[in-house]
């Protein structure tokens, strides 16, 4: 049962565009959202993150929201740039004493 | 090398031999994670280690072992390689105190292939 789930598994933007990669969730008890990026033959590294009490949050051109009721999650990127071109992760955690739940990645490709 | 370091970066291994895949993080992280990276399947938990001596099973931890004697140490063994464990395998550190909800620092992989 896949309680994360990117439902696209790549996009494809024009740079200077905005890219959204979107998360649904099943399990209720997430709190805790986390997004990742990936570059080939590297690990992922933390992006942002947002917490259920929040609906958004912004981190220069990373912006996540949140939709409590819907069960989903975006990561919208203004402006796109070629260096933003990776896999993106998004995870989910029920809080303290809860793993991480990913979902199956986004390949984003940001075209000159 | 600050950080969190993995070895090997490749391997290839056949059915049947056992294989050990190390992580080393020079934070002292109180949390240490495998996963493994398969197409389809994101990353998925295989084990996870709150603080020396203590281990725990994740998602997927059939065909694998862990220990974990020091901190900054956490060897993935896998037993009797499978094909189907030829995967990427990453390990992680967290150092919070939320441990798990906390931001988790990925080593670079490991790529292995079980013919």
């Amino acid at each position: 049962d896949q309680q994360v789930k990117q439902n696209s598994p790549s996009l494809s933007v024009q740079e200077g565009r905005i890219s959204i990669l979107n998360c649904d969730y099943t399990n209720s008890m997430f709190d805790y959202f986390l997004w990742y990026k990936k570059y080939p033959a590297e690990g992922p590294t933390f992006l942002i993150s947002i917490s259920s009490i929040k609906d958004k949050n912004e981190d220069g051109r990373f912006t996540v929201f949140l939709n409590k009721s819907a069960k989903h999650l975006s990561l919208h990127i203004v402006p796109s740039q070629p260096g933003d071109s990776a896999v993106y992760f998004c995870a989910a955690s029920a809080g303290i004493g809860s793993r991480l739940t990913f979902g199956e990645g986004t390949q984003l490709t940001v075209n000159p | 090398d600050a950080g969190i370091t993995q070895s090997p970066r490749y391997k290839i291994t056949e059915t049947g031999r056992q294989v050990t895949l190390m992580c080393h993080q020079t934070w002292s992280h109180s949390y240490m994670f495998w996963y493994r990276q398969d197409l389809g399947h994101g990353l998925r938990l295989i084990y996870y280690s709150a603080a020396a001596d203590i281990t725990d099973k994740g998602e997927v931890p059939d065909g694998y072992v862990v220990s974990r004697s020091k901190t900054e140490n956490f060897p993935l063994t896998l037993e009797s390689a499978t094909r189907s464990q030829t995967s990427v395998y990453f390990c992680a550190s967290s150092g919070g105190v939320a441990g798990w909800a906390d931001t988790q620092y990925f080593g670079p992989g490991t790529r292995l292939t079980v013919l």
